[in-house]
């Protein structure tokens, strides 16, 4: 079955960086982009951008350009975000999440909370 | 900006129904239309789950109580026979397409059940 599996939660100081993985499973890794999905306490989710497993090619969403990176290592069928430069506002649940039917998002990692205090 | 608007909260005793809506303001679909809609269900602590794509269809396993519809620019989910379980966040997203392929989600509407 397909599962998306996430590191675990991270506590960092403002300023420092994170990298967050989504390890995929079940399926072939490089038939499904993955997406990145941030959701801040009280919040909705947001979508962040994603990465086409096959080339490397990222998007991302207005207000998630410069500190944040996409990348793959397709020979553990693995997806990283990394955010540098971390302020408090970025405190918040990191979901990988990946497509099954058409436009959507049907598989979801289970989520990793970081959390960036001083 | 691109937006999609929900209420903040509906509710409804166990065995009606209930509907919410989701607006798309200034999104530009280009050649794809508001025809990507998608609904998420999320329970505090879980991962969110989707309950309908393609804005009325069902993934498997979803029950047949809860159903999607469109009418011009505005999405609704209706949960009919309204159980105990379902009380939770309902989020709508929408694929925008164009050139950036990009996705926006609602904020979100809070489901009570009395």
């Amino acid at each position: 079955q397909v599962q998306l599996v996430q590191s675990e939660s991270e506590l960092k100081k403002p300023g420092a960086s994170v990298k967050v993985s989504c390890k995929a499973s079940g399926y072939t890794f490089t038939n499904y982009a993955i997406n990145w999905v941030r959701q801040a306490p009280g919040q909705g989710p947001e979508w962040m951008g994603w990465i086409d497993t096959n080339t490397g090619k990222t998007t991302f969403a207005q207000g998630f350009t410069g500190r944040f990176l996409f990348s793959l290592d397709t020979s553990v069928s693995t997806a990283y975000l990394q955010i540098s430069s971390l302020k408090a506002e970025d405190s918040a649940v990191y979901y990988c999440a990946r497509g099954g039917y058409s436009y959507d998002f049907h598989y979801w990692g289970q989520g990793t909370l970081v959390t960036v205090s001083s | 900006q691109s937006a999609l608007s929900q209420p903040r909260s509906v509710s409804g005793s166990p065995g009606q129904s209930v509907t919410i809506s989701c607006t798309a303001t200034h999104i530009d679909f280009g050649g794809y239309g508001y025809d990507y809609v998608s609904w998420y269900q999320h329970h505090s602590g879980k991962v969110p789950k989707l309950m309908i794509y393609d804005v009325n269809k069902r993934p498997s396993g979803v029950p047949d109580r809860f159903s999607g519809s469109k009418s011009g620019n505005t999405a609704s989910l209706t949960i009919s026979g309204l159980q105990a379980e379902d009380e939770a966040v309902y989020y709508c997203c929408s694929f925008e397409g164009r050139n950036t392929f990009a996705y926006v989600f609602g904020g979100g509407t809070k489901v009570t059940v009395l």
